[in-house]
């Protein structure tokens, strides 16, 4: 079946430096969601990436969809405290399917 | 947040017995789901329903059952609880004719520990 994989699973970041995550599917994908659970809370929808190489930004946070819709990744500059939690990315096979969960990216900011 | 409620929040229940875990719902959303949130496994579909009395399997059902007799509520089963059920439960609804990403809103998560 699907699978979609997350790297990497921790990542202790400095305050003030940028860093990646990356997710991988089996599958090419319809779409891909990203969603971020803070310590103790519940996921919460950031973004959705349709089409193949798309690229969106939410001020800090830049999303990319791969050219071949098997892959994303999430890039975030000049980590702040307020960043800390778990992404996780979701992959579609088909619109209106169900979402496959990558494992997330716990992140972890050092002050 | 949308509103999703999920009962108990917290429930530590022996081996061997029956437990039901609630999700409501009063966005009158199509889709609602069950997830399990295990660590280094993320979120793990285990059942969904995409409309009432319509429900289907995800990808780690053994063990589980579901029931949709409203709109409004999705109760997961597990009928005979194991310690490797001990886990956080996430209940979650969406609707692709409400919402054109198809979002997925998330309800608070029950605790669920078996001993």
């Amino acid at each position: 079946g699907q699978q979609v994989m997350q790297i990497p699973q921790y990542q202790h970041v400095q305050e003030g430096e940028d860093f990646t995550t990356y997710c991988n599917s089996s599958t090419t994908l319809s779409n891909i969601q990203w969603y971020k659970q803070r310590p103790g809370g519940h996921p919460v929808f950031l973004i959705q990436l349709v089409k193949s190489g798309e690229v969106k930004k939410q001020k800090r946070l830049t999303f990319q969809f791969g050219e071949a819709k098997k892959n994303s990744s999430l890039h975030i500059t000049a980590t702040q405290t307020t960043d800390v939690g778990t992404y996780f990315c979701g992959g579609r096979v088909a619109a209106g399917n169900k979402l496959t969960f990558g494992g997330g990216t716990r992140v972890l900011v050092k002050p | 947040d949308a509103g999703i409620t999920q009962s108990p929040r917290h429930k530590v229940t022996e081996t061997g017995t029956p437990v039901t875990l609630r999700c409501h719902q009063t966005e009158n959303h199509r889709y609602m789901y069950w997830y399990r949130q295990d660590p280094g496994h993320g979120l793990r579909l285990i059942h969904y329903s995409y409309g009432v009395k319509d429900t289907d399997k995800g990808e780690v059902s053994d063990g589980y059952s579901v029931s949709r007799s409203k709109t409004e509520d999705f109760l997961l089963t597990l009928e005979s609880a194991t310690s490797s059920q001990t886990s956080v439960y996430f209940c979650a609804i969406s609707d692709p004719a409400r919402n054109r990403t198809d979002t997925q809103y998330f309800g608070p998560g029950t605790r669920l520990t078996v001993l």
